[in-house]
Order: C-alpha cells, then structure tokens, then sequence
C-alpha cells in the first residue's frame, strides 16, 4: 500500500549547524503533512505543519518545504541544538476525511554532536 | 490542564489474558485517538473517534476495541492479549475548533510487553 517514508535512518549535526531531515512519500492525494518530534520514552510533538497547496512554512527555528512533483517533504531546523536530539517522523493525511487520520513515516534519528 | 493522561505506564500481559488502557483528556477535545509503535517505527492508528458515542477503525483494529461513552475517556481494551501486540501505545487528541484545529496532542504512553 501507498506510505510515507524517510530517506534516512540516523543524521548527526554539529551543534549549532543547521539541521535537514528528508520525507518521501507516495500518495499524491494526500493534502496535508506534519513534522512530529519524538523524545525518547515521551508521545510524539508537534513542531509544524504544511498544506499542500503550500510549498513553504516557517515557525520558530524550523521550516517545512513541501514539493509536490517529487512528492517530498523536508524539516529544516536552524543552528541545531542538543535540546532538537529527537526521532523526527513526518505524517500525511491520505484521506479528505474530516478524522485526519494520519500515516507516519518510521522516523528519522537526530543526533546532535557537541 | 493535565492534557492528556494514559494509564499503566507499563504492563506486562500473559498471553490470552485482557486488559484495558486508560487514556483521558481534559481538554474538551472532540477527537481521539489510539496508535501502536513497534520498535523503530512510525505509529499506526488503531482505533479513532469524532466525538463521544461515535467509533471507527483504524489501519489495525483487529484485537483491539474501544468506547467512547464521555468526551473525556478513550478506553483502548484488548482481549486474549498475543505477542504480537506487544508495543508502546499512544492516544492522542485534537480540538477540530481551536487554534491548530489539525494539532494531535499526545499523551506519554503505555508500554506493554506480552509474553
């Protein structure tokens, strides 16, 4: 079936560097997406979210780049910072439905080195 | 706000035996959710509801089963408990009215192991 996946399992940054985290993904109905920030042994947390008709969003230290040819999502974060070590996992919403039920990806892990 | 509450933090299960996880919010949200994580992956979505009274199936109902009698609770109940569903469960919650109406809140987990 259609999935949302990662290009990369693990990415290590120097701190203070900038941060990209890359998504596939295959269902071009889908018409919205999230970043989710996962530390270890707590739920997942939303950093920001995009619509697809959308190419850019911006929030504080972080921005969504979403294109629709490729079908590919990335996270960038600014001057990374040990507090942003995390799994990052992004998610679609294939289906118009009002529920938002959301597919994730299986996580990015972001390590950031001193 | 406590937001959203789940309870055992962790459980261990013989195999055939049933539980019930407990997931509250108290931020009148409309929606509710139940997600299962295995290890080194994304979440899948169990089971949903919009509103109390109403439930559906996710992309992996099967052995699972909810209620929503309040807006409130979101009980998550598995019956003759299999290996298989040993994993991190999330329920998570989302306020289709509010600033980030598309925003799902997560509660910290239930880690059950079944053996």
């Amino acid at each position: 079936g259609e999935s949302v996946g990662l290009h990369l399992p693990t990415l290590s940054v120097q701190e203070g560097d900038n941060s990209i985290i890359n998504c596939a993904y295959s269902n071009s109905a889908s018409d919205y997406f999230i970043w989710y920030k996962q530390e270890s042994g707590k739920g997942p947390q939303f950093i920001i979210d995009i619509r697809s008709n959308m190419d850019k969003r911006q929030g504080q230290r972080v921005t969504v780049l979403l294109n629709k040819t490729v079908k590919h999502l990335s996270l960038q974060i600014a001057a990374t910072q040990p507090g942003d070590s995390a799994v990052y996992f992004c998610a679609e919403n294939p289906l118009s439905g009002s529920a938002r039920q959301l597919t994730f990806g299986s996580g990015t892990q972001l390590t950031v080195l001193p | 706000n406590a937001g959203v509450t789940q309870t055992p933090k962790f459980r261990i299960l013989k195999i055939g035996q049933s539980m019930t996880l407990q997931c509250a919010q108290d931020m009148n949200h409309n929606y509710m959710y139940w997600y299962r994580q295995d290890p080194g992956m994304g979440l899948k979505l169990i089971y949903y509801s919009v509103g109390a009274g109403i439930t559906d199936k996710g992309e992996v109902p099967n052995g699972y089963n909810v209620s929503r009698s309040t807006t409130e609770d979101f009980p998550l109940r598995l019956e003759l408990a299999a290996p298989s569903q040993t994993s991190v469960y999330f329920c998570a919650s989302r306020f289709t009215s509010g600033p980030t109406p598309n925003e799902q809140f997560f509660g910290p987990g239930t880690r059950l192991t079944v053996l």
